[in-house]
């Protein structure tokens, strides 16, 4: 699968704890998101990247989450003193360069429960 | 604010019905629309985007700036066009999405 990857698929972690997710996006791919899905919702959005360099970030990401793309290629998403309200599929998505960046591939999530 | 409104959780129609997806934004330039797909047990994907005019799998969707909607339409329903449908909304320079909370489509047989 030439796809965009994320590792784990899923994760259960108890409340305080701190976990971190991995984003590989397809490799000539220079633009990098990360959402948030919880149940009956859409995504929303939370950071992009453009290469390495951290563009925007939502008022959604509270100081307990940072993202890092340190050489512009995978991305991890970290989440320290987890909350319940953490609980969520989290999404990554990255689109090429040019014209053909109106469309952003995803990958298939990593869902956190927090308990 | 931007905000992308899709006003039906679920929506069930029969084989070879006519199927309209309502998709309503507010955004304060103009947008690019856009609608994604998630079938069962795969990851969400492009289904159609307004900026290419096209018709994917028989569906289409224009955009009303009028009325500010960019419904999703398809004269035959099959049931392998059961899934969740996400309408969603760019800026111009596609840094980011805002998606609706989705219409779930199921087609019975």
């Amino acid at each position: 699968d030439t796809g965009v990857s994320q590792n784990p698929r899923h994760k259960i972690t108890k409340r305080g704890q701190n976990v971190t997710f991995r984003c590989d996006p397809i490799s000539e791919h220079n633009r990098l998101y990360w959402y948030r899905q919880t149940l009956g919702q859409g995504p929303e959005f939370l950071t992009y990247f453009q290469n390495e360099a951290q563009l925007e970030k939502s008022r959604l990401l509270s100081d307990r989450f940072s993202a890092e793309r340190p050489k512009g290629s995978f991305s991890t998403l970290e989440i320290q003193r987890t909350e319940q309200g953490d609980s969520a599929m989290y999404l990554c998505a990255s689109n090429p360069p040019g014209w053909r960046r109106t469309e952003a591939f995803f990958g298939q999530g990593t869902r956190l429960t927090v308990v | 604010a931007q905000r992308v409104t899709q006003p039906e959780k679920l929506l069930s129609v029969f084989k070879g019905a006519p199927v309209e997806l309502k998709c309503n934004y507010s955004y304060s330039g103009s947008p690019e629309l856009f609608w994604y797909v998630q079938y069962s047990r795969q990851r969400l994907q492009l289904l159609l985007r307004h900026i290419s005019r096209e018709s994917i799998k028989g569906f289409t969707a224009d955009l009303n700036k009028g009325e500010t909607s960019f419904h999703l339409k398809k004269p035959f329903a099959q049931e392998e066009d059961s899934a969740m449908y996400y309408c969603a909304l760019s800026g111009y320079n596609f840094n980011k999405f805002y998606f609706g909370s989705g219409t779930k489509l199921n087609v019975k047989p």
